[in-house]
């Protein structure tokens, strides 16, 4: 059973406009929200987190929403760039003690159009 | 160095051999994880490490993967008599404890495996 769904394989935007980029979630327990980046044959690079007790966090381009009666999020970029274009992946952290592994979606693929 | 590697970036091998997986976490980072993707999946969990202890080995999918961590640093994955659907990137990330802001985790560049 997938507890971090992203719905959209991908989504195709043009540059200098929103990307928005959705997630949703199962588990209640989950403590923290993280966005990653991952452009082909690199590994994931971290990007964005917001914890359960905000709803919103923001960093330059990107803003992370998080809506926690729907269990969902969004990731926001504006404007967006063509060197976004990537594999954008949302992860969830679960605290099970001091164990902070993430459980990931399947990914979007975002291409930004010049 | 600054980064996480791992090595091999490659390994292509034939069903039924053994093949070992490396990587070498951010200095100082207490905490190591292996996750693996397969096609058109996320990231899978597979093992957590905090120094050489793994309390958490609820992702490794069969007995015929284990890892190892020595010197709280290096750490192996091995998979035994490997088959098809263990073809995958495995990826390795680090972090530091306690954390920050957030449990950020970085990540390696991965392995690509390919069992014939």
């Amino acid at each position: 059973d997938q507890q971090v769904k992203q719905n959209s394989p991908s989504l195709s935007v043009q540059e200098g406009r929103i990307s928005i980029l959705n997630c949703d979630y199962t588990n209640s327990m989950f403590d923290y929200f993280l966005w990653y980046k991952k452009y082909p044959a690199e590994g994931p690079t971290f990007l964005i987190s917001i914890s359960s007790i905000k709803d919103k966090n923001e960093d330059g381009r990107f803003t992370v929403f998080l809506n926690k009666s729907a269990k969902h999020l969004s990731l926001h970029i504006v404007p967006s760039q063509p060197g976004d274009s990537a594999v954008y992946f949302c992860a969830a952290s679960d605290k099970g003690g001091s164990n902070y592994k993430l459980t990931f979606g399947k990914g979007t693929l975002l291409t930004v159009n010049p | 160095g600054a980064g996480v590697s791992q090595s091999p970036s490659n390994k292509v091998t034939e069903k039924g051999k053994d093949v070992e997986l490396r990587c070498d976490p951010i200095s100082g980072h207490t905490a190591l994880y292996w996750y693996r993707q397969s096609l058109g999946q996320g990231l899978e969990f597979l093992i957590y490490f905090q120094g050489n202890s793994a309390p958490d080995k609820s992702g490794l999918p069969s007995d015929r993967f284990s890892a190892e961590r020595t010197g709280g640093s290096v750490s192996t994955l091995t998979i035994q008599r490997t088959q098809q659907e263990d073809s995958a990137v495995y990826l390795c990330a680090s972090s530091s404890l306690p954390f920050g802001v957030s449990p950020e985790q970085f990540f390696g560049p991965g392995t690509r495996l390919t069992v014939l």
